[in-house]
This record gives structure tokens, sequence and C-alpha cells, in this order.
């Protein structure tokens, strides 16, 4: 089963708007979130990340948002540009256990 | 700083084989990871080691797939005997435990059993 869900393969965007990706998880344990960006033939590399006790973690264009009522997290990119255009993984973990349990991905394609 | 290796890049190998995938992680760092990149789950958690002892191998698919980390600077992931279905990229990865969140990913090996 799934603890990771990001329901959305893929996303396009046009260049200067919001990219908004979305990642639900199910372990009410988790208390550590990130989200990691990959290129074609490359490893993922870290993004941003929040802790259960943050709503909300910005840095630059990109901004996570945690609702854990609904244990949902986003990220926006605002505003997206075209090297942005990667894989996104969301990843949970629980403190102590130093498990990062990564989603499917959400493949954002930004138009130029 | 050198980042996380992995060796090969590439393998292309015939069902049956015995494939073994190497990787040096990140001098200092005390986590090590091993991920399956597929289309169909995503980046999926094979095993971790923390202070070169495994921690959590639920999800190493089956008794073909093995995992060791003799020392803090070497990990290899054995896949005896190899099927098709094992064909995917696979990424280690190092993370220091005081800083739990950043790990960092090797480029990935990617495997092909034909």
């Amino acid at each position: 089963d799934q603890q990771v869900k990001q329901n959305s393969p893929s996303l396009s965007v046009q260049e200067g708007r919001i990219s908004i990706l979305n990642c639900d998880y199910t372990n009410s344990m988790f208390d550590y979130f990130l989200w990691y960006k990959k290129y074609p033939a490359e490893g993922p590399t870290f993004l941003i990340s929040i802790s259960s006790i943050k709503d909300k973690n910005e840095d630059g264009r990109f901004t996570v948002f945690l609702n854990k009522s609904a244990k949902h997290l986003s990220l926006h990119i605002v505003p997206s540009q075209p090297g942005d255009s990667a894989v996104y993984f969301c990843a949970a973990s629980t403190s102590g256990t130093y498990k990062y349990i990564f989603g499917t991905g959400t493949r954002l394609k930004v138009l130029a | 700083d050198a980042g996380v290796i992995q060796s090969p890049r590439h393998e292309v190998t015939e069902m049956g084989q015995e494939v073994t995938l190497r990787c040096k992680p990140i001098s200092g760092h005390n986590s090590l990871f091993w991920y399956r990149q597929t289309m169909m789950r995503g980046l999926e958690l094979l095993i971790y080691f923390n202070n070169n002892v495994p921690i959590d191998d639920s999800g190493m698919p089956e008794d073909r797939f093995s995992a060791k980390m003799p020392n803090a600077s070497f990990s290899t992931l054995k896949i005896q005997p190899s099927e098709p279905r094992d064909s995917a990229v696979y990424f280690c990865a190092s993370s220091f435990v005081r800083h739990p969140g950043e790990l960092f990913f090797g480029e990935g090996s990617r495997l092909t059993v034909l």
C-alpha cells in the first residue's frame, strides 16, 4: 500500500504562472516532509522540507504547505520557469526512524 | 566534496545472471539507503543502514535481493538470480542522521535484465 501518494502523474504550466504539486499521505505518524526534484539521468536533489510543527515553509520561489488534518501537502512554485521542468517527488518520514517514504512523482512541464 | 558515487551507471545482463551494484556514500554520513525507481511505484525504499547496520529491509522484494555494508564507505546491492522484472534504476542515498531530510542521492544505476 502506498503511504505517500501523488495522484497527478503530470502537470503542464505556462512560464510565469504558479505550479501547484500535491501530495497525500496516510500515516499519521509522519512528522517530516520533503520535496525532491529529479532531472533525467540524474539522482533526485533536495528542494525543500517542512516539519509537522509548521504549516508553511518558504524558500525563494518554492513554498510548501502542510495540512495535517487533511494529511495533505503541496508545493507551490511561483513564478514557474522552464528550468523547473522535472519530476517532483514528495517524501515523508517519522522522527527516529530515518526511513523516507517517497511518492510516485509528478512530472512538471513548464512551457515557454 | 564528492557526492554519492554509484557504479556501474548502466548494466545490461541476461536473466539468471548475478548483478552487483555498488555505492560509496558521502564521507561522514552515517545512514545509507537503497531505492529502486519504477514507473508504477516511484521511488521505492529497499533497505537502509545506520552506522553500517541494516535497520529495515522490509522493502527488499525477494530473497534474490541482498545488501551489505561492510564499512562506512561502501555498500553493495546484489541480485541473484536476476529477472526481467528487476529492470529499473537503482539509487543509493546517504545522510547524516543529525540532519534528517537531506538525503543525498547518487546518479543511479540503470539495470536492464533481458
